[in-house]
C-alpha cells in the first residue's frame, strides 16, 4: 500500500524551530513531486511548500517564504520541512502529499495522516 | 495568487438528496481543478481531478464540471457516508490555491 508518514510535530515556543519529516512507503518517493499542506485548528487548507521529484525545484507560500526550508532524501525515501522563527500563526495540521500528474493536470493523490505543530509560550 | 470560492460555505441535505458544491476561481485555471473530499478526523482524499475526472474508487454518485473560471461538484445522490468538508483546488499556477471548504452535513 502506498502511505505517506508525517513525524516530527510538537509544542514549540515563539521563535523556536522544528524538523518534520514525510516517509514514503510503498512507492518510490524519488518519482514523485511532494508538498506539504497545512491546516489549523478548525480552518481549510494551505499549501505552503512544494519540491521537486529531483530537489532542484522548490516553491514557497509567501506566508512561510525565508522561513521554512523544503528538502528530500531520496535514498532514503523521504523529504522534510525545516521551519525556523515559528509563530503562533503556524500552529496547524502539517501533511505532507504527494502530487501526481493526472488527466493533463496535478493533483495531490496520497496524502499522509499528519504531524501538529502547536506554537506557544 | 488565484482566490478560489466555495459557495455555500455549509449545507444540510437529506439522505437521497441531489447536492450542489460551486467553486469560483478569480481568473481562468482552464481544466486544473480539483476537489477533495475530508471526512472529520482524516486527511483530504482526492475525488476528482482535472475538473471531471473520477479518482480510481470514488462512488459514480459524485461528478464534476465546469470550466475556466467556474466549477461544481454534484453529489447525484447523498450517502450518510458524504459527512465530511469539500475543498476545490485549483493547479494552474503557483501558489496553489484551495477553496475555504463547503461542510456537508446529513438532515
Amino acid at each position: 500500500e502506498e502511505q505517506l508518514v508525517e513525524s516530527g510535530g510538537n509544542l514549540v515556543q515563539p521563535g523556536g524551530s522544528l524538523r518534520l519529516s514525510c516517509a514514503a512507503t510503498g512507492f518510490i518517493s524519488s518519482n514523485y513531486d511532494i508538498t506539504w499542506v497545512r491546516q489549523a485548528p478548525g480552518k481549510g487548507l494551505e499549501w505552503i511548500s512544494f519540491i521537486s521529484s529531483s530537489g532542484s525545484t522548490t516553491y514557497y507560500a509567501d506566508s512561510v517564504k525565508g522561513r521554512f526550508t523544503i528538502s528530500r532524501d531520496n535514498a532514503n525515501n523521504s523529504a522534510y520541512l525545516q521551519m525556523n522563527g515559528l509563530r503562533a500563526d503556524d500552529t496547524a495540521l502539517y501533511y505532507c502529499a504527494r502530487r501526481k500528474p493526472l488527466g493533463g493536470t496535478l493533483a495531490l493523490d496520497c496524502w499522509g495522516q499528519g504531524t501538529m505543530v502547536a506554537v506557544s509560550s | 495568487d488565484i482566490q478560489m470560492t466555495q459557495s455555500p460555505s455549509s449545507l444540510s441535505a437529506s439522505v437521497g438528496d441531489r447536492v450542489t458544491i460551486t467553486c469560483r476561481a478569480s481568473e481562468s485555471i482552464r481544466n486544473s481543478l480539483n476537489w477533495y473530499q475530508q471526512q472529520p478526523g482524516k486527511a483530504p482524499k482526492v475525488l476528482i481531478y482535472a475538473t471531471s475526472t473520477l479518482q480510481s474508487g470514488v462512488p459514480s454518485r459524485f461528478s464534476g464540471s465546469g470550466s475556466g473560471t467556474d466549477f461544481t461538484l454534484t453529489i447525484s445522490s447523498l450517502q450518510p457516508e458524504d459527512l465530511a468538508t469539500y475543498y476545490c483546488h485549483q493547479t494552474y499556477t503557483l501558489p496553489w490555491t484551495f477553496g475555504q471548504g463547503t461542510k456537508v452535513e446529513i438532515k
